[in-house]
């Protein structure tokens, strides 16, 4: 159980392009999902966390009209990356928690996003 | 911000050998968990611990809630070579608020040389 999926897993877009990264929560609905943004070899940062029907709450420094979070659905939320730069360039992962066990996040497997 | 500081930073040992890691904050948590992340992979949860003292294992992975609830250790015995990967304490900030995100530690890269 508590299975988390992302697509796509990698991408490669032009300078001035945006993407749109999916990540649903399979066999769970997910009251919460987070996304992360991981740099190599460092640790996971918190982008924003998105409660389904709300606006999404971003960390601070994140850009919020560069970092559009759609969460549609509880099982449903998108992250799209409007006008990518090269400096855009990392992995990014999602995370969802249920209700019940709401400290507990589950990962997708995360996507590698490239801007050239 | 609050953080969590993990030792070591990275270990390097022979397959077989038991591993011992730690996390440590200065405030205390409710919480700790503990996370595995493999190349090009999300994290996985390990192990989650929600009350001081308790000690939880995994197979052949225990981990144990500090007494003073400032701190964790995760011990991996036996070690085999799927074992690597980057391991995460992580837990709630003291501003978790309602959103119950989570803090995470800057990871413990383990090598098992078979």
């Amino acid at each position: 159980g508590a299975v988390v999926s992302q697509h796509p897993s990698r991408v490669i877009c032009k300078s001035g392009t945006s993407v749109k990264i999916e990540c649903r929560s399979l066999d769970f609905q997910a009251t919460t999902m987070f996304w992360y943004r991981q740099f190599p070899k460092k640790s996971l940062m918190l982008m924003a966390t998105s409660n389904e029907g709300s606006k999404a709450t971003y960390e601070q420094g994140v850009e919020k009209d560069k970092f559009l979070i759609n969460h549609a659905s509880l099982t449903l939320s998108t992250l799209t990356v409007t006008s990518a730069h090269p400096e855009d360039s990392s992995f990014y992962i999602c995370s969802a928690s249920t209700l019940k066990q709401s400290y507990e996040q589950y990962f997708g497997p995360g996507t590698r996003l490239t801007v050239t | 911000g609050q953080q969590l500081n993990q030792s070591p930073q990275s270990m390097f040992i022979q397959e077989g050998e038991d591993v011992s890691m730690n996390c440590t904050s200065s405030s205390i948590f409710n919480t700790w968990l503990w996370y595995k992340q493999e190349p090009g992979e999300g994290p996985v949860l390990l192990i989650a611990l929600y009350k001081a003292g308790e000690l939880t294992s995994n197979g052949r992975l225990t981990a144990q809630f500090g007494i003073t609830r400032k701190d964790s250790f995760l011990n991996i015995s036996a070690s085999i070579p799927s074992d690597v990967g980057i391991y995460f304490c992580a837990g709630p900030p003291s501003s978790g608020g309602s959103n119950y995100k989570l803090t995470f530690g800057k990871g413990t890269l383990l090598t098992v040389n078979p």
